[in-house]
């Protein structure tokens, strides 16, 4: 059974760099049928997708977000990470890693997300 | 950007009657493929979304077959023949065309 696990710093302050992992188990991440990707929701918000890569290392941004964000996949550690540079207080939310077909783009695994949250 | 709009925002239902989700997408989600690039996800209090339906009308592994999705092109239909207690939450659509995301703001649905 596939399982995905978020980890990060939990609390950030203005203007500082959010690093996040997502550890991957019961899979491999080089599986060529899957794309692995980093989902976000605010407080009270609804969802809002960050980008996603495959483990070739072709990446998929955000438009809105593709000036501060870098994803990246480690297959040796069978894990993927998520880099936001300048962080504010918009930034908090919870940030949810998830595996996602890439036939169809639907996230069928998700992991139980991690909250970050930004504050002076 | 696809700019995805669910309605109702809020549907009260009853157990063991049919509910209805409307999703509606500012571009045409049906690609050259034949695929419409369109999901439908459940997020249970306190939970992480699951996906229900992906490509339109192709239930997930493990979702009942009380569930169905339908539409194309512009409009998308997501539709629970009887509503069970465990159904309650927010419902989001989102679309997936061209490899850009972006999610519907949610239906939220509880028991009346």
């Amino acid at each position: 059974q596939v399982q995905l696990l978020e980890s990060g710093p939990g609390l950030l302050k203005p203007s500082e760099t959010l690093s996040l992992t997502c550890t991957v188990s019961g899979d491999s991440i080089s599986n060529s049928d899957y794309y692995w990707g980093w989902i976000r929701q605010s407080p009270g918000e609804g969802l809002a997708w960050i980008a996603s890569i495959y483990s070739s290392g072709n990446t998929y941004y955000n438009p809105s977000l593709k000036s501060r964000v870098s994803i990246s996949v480690d297959t040796s550690k069978n894990q993927f990470s998520l880099r936001l540079t300048s962080v504010t207080a918009p930034d908090t939310a919870m940030y949810y890693c998830a595996r996602h077909m890439g036939s169809s783009w639907g996230f069928e695994v998700w992991g139980r997300g991690t909250l970050v949250a930004v504050s002076s | 950007d696809s700019v995805m709009t669910q309605f109702p925002l809020s549907l009260p239902v009853t157990p063991g009657e049919p509910a209805s989700i409307s999703c509606r997408s500012s571009q045409n989600l049906l690609h050259s493929n034949g695929h419409n690039y369109l999901d439908w996800y459940l997020q249970k209090p306190g939970q992480s979304p699951q996906l229900l339906i992906y490509l339109g009308s192709k239930r997930a592994s493990g979702v009942p077959d009380r569930f169905s999705g339908s539409g194309s092109g512009t409009d998308f239909t997501l539709k629970i023949s009887r509503v069970e207690a465990e159904d309650v939450g927010i419902y989001y659509c989102m679309q997936a065309l061209q490899s850009q995301v972006t999610f519907g703001g949610g239906t939220k649905v509880e028991i009346k």
